[in-house]
């Protein structure tokens, strides 16, 4: 069936560098792919998505990237700040009549090191 | 501006005990989902609401689960004779109707505990 999965459970990064987290997924009829982040305790917060028709889309400190051909998605966040601890969720959502489900990868936790 | 609140916020129950959850969406949300977390995992969809019509069910969602939205404002979610392998967050989502489908906005979730 359908998966979206990440490629490295943790990430550890100094803080002021860069940080890339994958993901891959299999869902050809994916029409937009998400990031979120999730805090100790709390639930998914909405970072950044893009559709399946884009190849790159910026936020603020934020990029994601979107491969279709090799079916493999990345966010990118820029200068990385303690704040941004946390573990980070890859989703997809299927463009299929009625179907409003996200599918959710398997997280990847990011610690920024002071 | 107010976001998508749980109650209650952690639930500890014996086996066979029935628990129900509630979910107040954001206010203007016609869109509402619950999604069950197990540790180390991602939010795993369990069903969806437009307004008060339950459009969607998961397979995981067994005979024992049951999610209303009566009045396609808040929703509950019920567990009946629960069971150990039911120990997960149970998370609940909203999104408005005319924006974009995968921008879910979540509750805190309500952590329950079966013992």
């Amino acid at each position: 069936g359908e998966s979206v999965g990440l490629h490295l459970p943790t990430l550890s990064v100094q803080e002021g560098d860069n940080s890339i987290i994958n993901c891959a997924y299999s869902n050809s009829a994916s029409d937009y792919f998400i990031w979120y982040k999730q805090e100790s305790g709390k639930g998914p917060q909405f970072i950044i998505d893009i559709r399946s028709n884009m190849d790159k889309r910026q936020g603020q400190r934020v990029t994601v990237l979107l491969n279709k051909t090799v079916k493999h998605l990345s966010l990118q966040i820029a200068a990385t700040q303690p704040g941004d601890s946390a573990v980070y969720f890859c989703a997809d959502h299927a463009a299929n009549f009625g179907n409003e489900k996200l599918t959710f990868g398997t997280g990847t936790r990011l610690t920024i090191i002071p | 501006d107010t976001g998508v609140s749980q109650d209650p916020r952690h639930k500890i129950t014996k086996r066979g005990q029935n628990v129900t959850f509630r979910c107040d969406p954001i206010s203007e949300h016609n869109r509402l989902y619950w999604y069950r977390q197990t540790l180390g995992q991602g939010p795993e969809f369990l069903t969806y609401f437009q307004n008060e019509a339950q459009l969607e069910k998961s397979r995981l969602l067994s005979d024992r689960f049951s999610a209303e939205r009566p009045k396609g404002s808040f929703s509950t979610l019920e567990i009946q004779r629960t069971e150990q392998g039911d120990s997960a967050m149970y998370l609940c989502a909203s999104s408005p109707t005319s924006g974009v489908p995968s921008e879910q906005y979540f509750g805190p979730g309500t952590r329950l505990t079966v013992t």
